[in-house]
């Protein structure tokens, strides 16, 4: 079945400790998509990829980068993570960014720091 | 920013019972999709619905987008609906941008 997959499911890191998280997808869309959920929110929408067009949202610390190797991965860096960064990281793919078509969530990766 | 507005917040039922989920949206948008998530946290799809009506088993929704409101109902739910619903839209002109409501707790008890 054609997914989206997310590694690992959950991580612990130290207060300053870089952390990376990754994404992959079987569907072949151009678009991917980090979103951090913390505890009884909404989704946050970070960054997305349109292929390798990076945009990043004007709110999203620097303290997050991304990269995205190829169609298939996309990563979540962490530079230095604070207590405040534990949460939920979903990431999300979909179809050409240009017309407005369906997202597709990955199982997230829940952080948490210590 | 679109405002989403989802009522009600919380919601306990008897399994069997029917509810309908409301999601106001402030703007016009060109996406709108419905989500549950499930108590592992994994968003799961249930429609891509920018207008119209749309059925999958006990479930359905509707979206006017000239009213800017969308509804999920859950017939004769089940304790396995338990959960968070929340609605997300792309505004017009915004593109590959999800807005997520602040979402409905949904608890349904045997």
């Amino acid at each position: 079945d054609a997914m989206v997959i997310q590694n690992p499911r959950y991580q612990v890191t130290q207060f300053g400790k870089p952390v990376t998280l990754s994404c992959s997808q079987t569907l072949n869309h151009n678009v991917m998509y980090w979103y951090q959920q913390k505890s009884s929110q909404a989704p946050k929408l970070l960054f997305h990829y349109y292929d390798k067009d990076f945009n990043n949202e004007a709110d999203t610390p620097d303290n997050f980068q991304s990269r995205r190797p190829n169609t298939s991965f996309c990563f979540l860096d962490i530079r230095s993570p604070g207590l405040g960064d534990a949460a939920m990281y979903l990431c999300a793919t979909s179809r050409d960014g240009r017309g407005s078509y369906e997202q597709y969530f990955g199982p997230g990766t829940r952080l948490t720091v210590t | 920013g679109i405002q989403v507005e989802q009522s009600p917040p919380d919601l306990i039922l008897q399994e069997g019972a029917n509810s309908t989920l409301r999601c106001n949206f402030s703007d016009s948008v060109n996406n709108l999709q419905w989500f549950h998530q499930n108590p592992w946290g994994q968003l799961i799809n249930l429609f891509y619905i920018p207008s119209g009506t749309k059925q999958n088993g006990r479930l359905s929704a509707t979206t006017v987008a000239t009213e800017r409101y969308s509804l999920l109902y859950i017939s004769s739910s089940q304790t396995t609906d338990s959960g968070v619903y929340f609605c997300a839209v792309e505004r017009v002109g915004y593109g590959n941008k999800l807005v997520f409501g602040a979402g409905t707790i949904l608890r349904v008890k045997s």
